[in-house]
């Protein structure tokens, strides 16, 4: 099956810093999304972007399909931006996603 | 936007005991519902895939008979943790896809999870 590496494994910011996460995969997708859950448990879809550039507010994603890796952008992070960064990938739309190991973020006031 | 409820948040069983937990799609059809299972500080792990109306497809390593997974309706599946034992207590997320695009869900949604602790 498809591996998914993400890097770092935990990252500790100051508030206002700004930090890249990256996940690695091993395999053609046609599916890729960044998670992040927060301390209670939930799941929050970020991006889906199996390719290309995407922004939303703070937070903004690109994935380069051809040489397998995506990257996620937290700029003037907030102590909200604590909890665990999850990218996943599937080889189709729609179909089963494959979880990296995550990397867990603390952002300190 | 898709919502998906997941119940019970938290529950905590004996030993040899029987726990289902049930996500529901509630504004939504769900073709297709995700099972994982997370343990503390580790990553989801993806434990089966449900159809409406057909059996589920576990993955490799996972005991069906003792993860029994029951998808009747396009709005409901539910997970049974049968003659559960301390070792299967973790955190249970259920995920639910619909039958199309949601543009930047791309269908997929999360419950907000159950935690198992079985003493």
């Amino acid at each position: 099956g498809i591996q998914v590496e993400q890097s770092p494994p935990d990252l500790i910011l100051q508030e206002g810093a700004n930090s890249t996460l990256r996940c690695n995969f091993s395999d053609s997708v046609n599916n890729l999304q960044w998670f992040h859950q927060n301390p209670w448990g939930q799941l929050i879809n970020l991006f889906y972007i199996p390719s290309g550039t995407k922004q939303n507010g703070r937070l903004s994603a690109t994935t380069v399909a051809t040489e397998r890796y995506s990257l996620l952008y937290i700029s003037s992070s907030q102590t909200t931006d604590s909890g665990v960064y999850f990218c996943a990938v599937g080889k189709a739309a729609g179909n089963k996603l494959t979880f990296g190991g995550g990397t867990r973020v603390l952002v300190k006031p | 936007g898709a919502v998906v409820s997941q119940h019970p948040s938290r529950v905590i069983c004996k030993s040899g005991t029987s726990v289902k937990i049930e996500c529901r799609s509630l504004d939504f059809q769900a073709t297709t519902m995700f099972w994982y299972r997370q343990f503390p500080k580790q990553s989801l792990m993806l434990m089966a895939t449900s159809n409406e109306g057909s059996k589920a497809t576990y993955e490799q390593g996972v005991e069906k008979d003792k993860f029994l997974i029951n998808h009747a309706s396009l709005t409901l599946s539910t997970l049974t943790v049968t003659s559960a034992h301390p070792e299967d207590s973790s955190f249970y997320i259920c995920s639910a896809r619909s039958g199309g695009s949601q543009g930047y869900n791309y269908g997929y949604t999360f419950g907000s999870g159950t935690r198992l602790t079985v003493v």
